[in-house]
C-alpha cells in the first residue's frame, strides 16, 4: 500500500525565514500534490508534480521532486503571516487513482 | 472559474438515520471522488467513480455506504445507517481526464460538507 509521510507535523515559524516542508512516499507514484488547507476549509491546489526534477513555484512556495529518492520537498521563502495553514502533500499510483494523503505540517508564522 | 459545490455546508443527524450528501462536480469532468476528514486528521480516500460505476473504494467505503449519479449533474453520496464515527467533513473531488502523461488531471476539491452524528 501507498504511505506517504511528511515531516514535520507542525512548523513554527518566524517571519522573513526560510523553511522547508519534506515529504517521502513509499512506492512508486504517477504524481505529486501539494495542496493547503486553512482551517475549516476545503484543500486548495497548489502544484502539481509530474516527472523527476519538476520544480514549480508561485510566489513565496516553492516545490520540488525527486523520484529517485521518492521525495518532494516544499520550500517557503521569506515567511509571511498569510502563509499560516495546514500543507498537505497526496501521491497518486496512477493518473486518476486516489490521492493518498500525508498527514499534514501544520504552519504557524509569527511575527 | 468552475468549481465544485456540495450541499449541504453542514448536516446535523441522529445516530441510525440515513443522509444523503450531495456534490456537483465541474461540467467537463469525468472522474469523480469522495473523501473524508476526521477533525484535526488527514484526508482519507472513499470511494471514486467514472462511468457510472465505481472505481475504487477503500476499507472505509463498507456496505454502509453508496454512491450514485441520479442525473447529468448530481454525484451522492449515501450513507444509510450513521454512526458516532461518521462524523467528519466529506469532501467531493473531480477530475477531468486528460490524455496523455503531461495531463495533470488534476483533482479538485468542493468546500465540503460538515456531518455532526449524535
Amino acid at each position: 500500500e501507498l504511505k506517504v509521510e511528511q515531516n514535520p507535523l507542525f512548523l513554527s515559524m518566524q517571519e522573513g525565514k526560510n523553511y522547508t516542508i519534506y515529504c517521502n512516499y513509499s512506492t512508486t507514484s504517477d504524481r505529486l500534490y501539494w495542496y493547503r488547507q486553512d482551517p475549516g476549509k476545503s484543500l486548495e491546489s497548489l502544484f502539481v508534480l509530474l516527472s523527476n526534477g519538476a520544480v514549480k513555484q508561485e510566489g513565496r512556495l516553492m516545490a520540488s521532486l525527486d523520484t529517485k529518492a521518492r521525495l518532494s520537498t516544499l520550500h517557503i521563502t521569506a515567511a509571511v503571516h498569510d502563509l499560516s495553514a495546514t500543507y498537505f502533500c497526496a501521491v497518486t499510483p496512477w493518473s486518476w487513482g486516489k490521492l493518498q494523503f500525508g498527514a499534514g505540517t501544520q504552519v504557524v508564522v509569527t511575527p | 472559474e468552475p468549481e465544485v459545490t456540495q450541499t449541504p455546508s453542514h448536516q446535523v443527524t441522529q445516530m441510525g438515520q440515513e443522509v444523503i450528501l450531495r456534490c456537483v462536480p465541474i461540467s467537463n469532468h469525468l472522474y469523480f471522488y469522495w473523501y473524508r476528514q476526521i477533525l484535526g486528521q488527514k484526508v482519507e480516500f472513499l470511494v471514486s467513480f467514472y462511468n457510472n460505476e465505481i472505481s475504487e473504494k477503500s476499507e472505509i467505503f463498507d456496505d454502509q455506504f453508496s454512491v450514485e449519479r441520479p442525473d447529468g449533474s448530481n454525484f451522492t453520496l449515501k450513507i444509510r445507517s450513521t454512526k458516532l464515527e461518521d462524523s467528519a467533513m466529506y469532501f467531493c473531488a473531480s477530475s477531468e481526464m486528460g490524455q496523455g502523461q503531461s495531463s495533470y488531471n488534476e483533482q479538485f476539491f468542493g468546500p465540503g460538507t460538515r456531518l455532526t452524528v449524535l
